[in-house]
């Protein structure tokens, strides 16, 4: 698969602070997706993207779908110490398989 | 959500035997499922397609005869680590998607640490 661009690699922020991360590629996909993993457990879907411009919200994390359909970025907003993970951008074709960012691991103090 | 389960979710073995991680999918039939090794701080490397009733697809530099995948049913799908050693200790997650929507829905994963 190919290796999507993902930056930050980590943030250490304080509580309440907004957050932003994005991933870049310079291969076209149909959709992205935003996964966030706890220590020991498997990614869990947080947003999916399905269309070029794209801007969803869930709750307070907002993610849009790059125009060009190369990048994506996830935002989150009044941090909480429970938004501690790693964060993982992860994009595909029209096939199965995902493309992963290597991560932002993502460190919230109160 | 759909549901993901594996099992067993942490397993320690020797250094030469051989260990089975199980996914099943819970609530929906699967009809591609993926494995994945997950190093320390590092991000999924995808090692294995599977569709039910058919051989899977390793990606490249995985060795078929050391991570054998079957996907029997449309819900379960094992990944056995064959004569296991220290170097494989890792976490492996499993995902598992059906035609429908084509969204993948994640394992909690496996952590094997191999003696």
């Amino acid at each position: 698969g190919q290796q999507l661009n993902q930056s930050p690699q980590s943030m250490f922020i304080q509580e309440g602070e907004d957050v932003s991360m994005n991933c870049t590629s310079s291969s076209i996909f149909n959709t992205w997706l935003w996964y966030k993993q706890d220590p020991g457990e498997g990614p869990v879907l947080l947003i999916a993207l399905y269309k070029a411009g794209e801007l969803t919200s869930n709750g307070r994390l907002t993610a849009q779908f790059g125009i060009t359909r190369k990048d994506s970025f996830l935002n989150i907003s009044a941090s909480i110490p429970s938004d501690v993970g790693i964060y993982f951008c992860a994009a595909k074709d029209s096939g199965y398989a995902l493309n992963f960012g290597k991560g932002t691991s993502l460190l919230v103090t109160p | 959500g759909a549901v993901v389960s594996q099992h067993p979710s942490r397993v320690i073995c020797k250094s030469g035997t051989s260990v089975k991680i199980e996914c099943r999918s819970l609530d929906f039939q699967a009809t591609t499922m993926f494995w994945y090794r997950q190093f320390p701080k590092q991000s999924l490397m995808l090692m294995a397609t599977s569709n039910e009733g058919s051989k899977a697809t390793y990606e490249q530099g995985v060795e078929k005869d050391k991570f054998l995948i079957n996907h029997a049913s449309l819900t379960l799908s094992t990944l056995t680590v064959t004569s296991a050693h220290p170097e494989d200790s890792s976490f492996y997650i499993c995902s598992a998607t059906t035609r429908g929507t084509g969204e993948l829905f994640f394992g909690e994963g496996s952590r094997l640490t191999v003696l």
